[in-house]
């Protein structure tokens, strides 16, 4: 079946300007993370959603990075603001069930984003 | 503190040699789960194998397996009968089953470059 997608797969965008990140799971899985994988600081995570339950947001850097999860499918990072130190491959995942440690995460091919 | 370590530089091997990568890791909770990820230059992280701190016997996927020992906190993955394919960064991965953490904790990665 179809992996985790995500849009578009690289984005040049001018320093302050506002980006909009885009994740398809798994269909039917549940559980959706985003990460963020820089050259200084490996791979960290950003965000958690599980189904109808609030988001654990406790990886968001700064109030200019924001998530959603519109009916429990899709899920949309927004950087507002953008910076330099933003620059980063925003990778997201899924997993079958959420909130275990043998939860396998699946990973998408990422966004490269560039900000000038 | 760093959860997970990977220290080894990067390593060249030849084709149909298999190799070890390390990976040591720092929790104090028992039940936790680990990983293993292979991330190609196409930049995919592609997950290869899973070992739970519970489980008995080391786990094994086609070509991979994972030298688990607990008592060292370590896990590392041998890939058997290497390929040209293999070329890639792997990157250790833990999952503590606290409860609240919906985050993996990825290493530095190791970089293995397979040669004919």
């Amino acid at each position: 079946g179809a992996g985790v997608s995500q849009s578009p797969s690289n984005k040049v965008t001018e320093k302050g300007k506002d980006v909009e990140l885009r994740c398809d799971p798994i269909s039917g899985h549940t559980a959706l993370y985003w990460y963020r994988q820089s050259l200084g600081q490996g791979l960290e995570f950003l965000i958690y959603f599980q189904g109808n339950s609030a988001p654990d947001k406790s990886g968001l850097p700064s109030d200019r990075f924001s998530a959603e999860r519109t009916g429990g499918s899709v899920s949309t990072l927004t950087i507002q603001r953008t910076q330099q130190e933003d620059s980063a491959v925003y990778l997201c995942a899924s997993s079958p069930r959420g909130g275990r440690a043998t939860d396998t995460q699946y990973f998408g091919p990422g966004t490269r984003l560039t900000v000038l | 503190a760093q959860k997970i370590t990977q220290t080894q530089p990067g390593m060249f091997v030849q084709e149909k040699e298999a190799v070890t990568l390390d990976c040591t890791y720092d929790t104090s909770d028992p039940s936790y789960g680990l990983f293993w990820y292979k991330q190609p230059s196409s930049g995919e992280m592609i997950f290869l194998i899973y070992q739970g701190s519970y489980d008995q016997q080391n786990a094994t996927e086609g070509r991979y397996s994972l030298n688990f020992q607990k008592a060292r906190k370590s896990a590392n993955l041998v890939i058997s009968a290497s390929q040209l394919g293999d070329s890639a960064m792997y990157f250790c991965a833990m999952r503590e089953a606290v409860a609240g953490n919906n985050r993996l904790a990825f290493g530095k990665g190791n970089q293995v470059v397979v040669i004919p």
